[in-house]
């Protein structure tokens, strides 16, 4: 089974008004951490925000938050008031441990969101 | 401004070449990983470490590819030899692991590998 799923391959949102991505993910560890990131046209790979699996509260960074739903297993990035800058590929990432004991960084296949003005 | 530093940033070498990637982590973080991007196969994991230790490359090529932390301030990926199917980004990351939780994973800008 897939460890991270996002399942929109491509998004689009109208400038100034807000965007969910979703994010599902697969783990039977009790501590894990939930990543997203976004990567724009020039490559890099930018760290947006963080949840870990203990916090109570979802995680806000500016305009980015976590919709993190533990009994579901989801953890949607939701980006307010869009802006042209925020077309890029986002990615959902977790890490938990592995057979092995050991915490790898797993992400989806990517939502490619496109900000049309 | 603490960030993770690649290089080179692009390379461009003939099959059979050997091809070597450099990362400097943060300072202070303890975990290093290193990520394969291609379009078919998405982000792969290669190579993590754990304080310079490896704790998983059951995702790298062994026969070809090797990686290592020769200090705290240096992780390497090395190509030998190298093949036009390993043309990609290759990304190192560095985190903060502590006991429970994880909440730092910050990449370098990558690496643009192509093999001709």
């Amino acid at each position: 089974a897939q460890k991270i799923t996002q399942t929109q391959p491509g998004m689009f949102v109208q400038e100034k008004e807000a965007v969910t991505l979703d994010c599902t993910y697969d783990t039977s560890d009790q501590s894990y951490g939930l990543f997203w990131y976004k990567q724009p046209s020039s490559g890099e790979m930018i760290f947006l925000i963080y949840q870990g699996s203990y916090d109570e509260q979802n995680a806000t960074e500016g305009r980015y938050s976590l919709n993190f739903q533990k009994a579901r297993k989801s953890a949607n990035l939701v980006i307010s008031a869009s802006q042209l800058g925020d077309s890029a590929m986002y990615f959902c990432a977790m890490r938990d441990r592995t057979n092995m004991g050991r915490r790898a960084l797993t992400f989806g296949s990517g939502t490619r969101l496109q900000v049309q003005p | 401004d603490a960030r993770v530093t690649q290089t080179p940033r692009h390379k461009v070498t003939e099959m059979g070449q050997e091809v070597t990637m450099r990362c400097q982590p943060i300072l202070g973080h303890n975990t290093v990983f290193w990520y394969r991007q291609t379009m078919m196969q998405g982000l792969e994991l290669l190579a993590y470490f754990r304080n310079r230790a490896p704790l998983d490359d059951s995702g790298m090529p062994k026969d070809r590819f090797s990686a290592e932390m020769p200090d705290a301030t240096l992780a390497t990926l090395k190509i030998q030899p190298s093949e036009p199917r390993d043309s990609a980004v290759y990304f190192c990351a560095s985190g903060l692991d502590r006991v429970r939780v994880n909440t730092e994973a910050f990449f370098g800008q990558g690496t643009r590998l192509t093999v001709v």
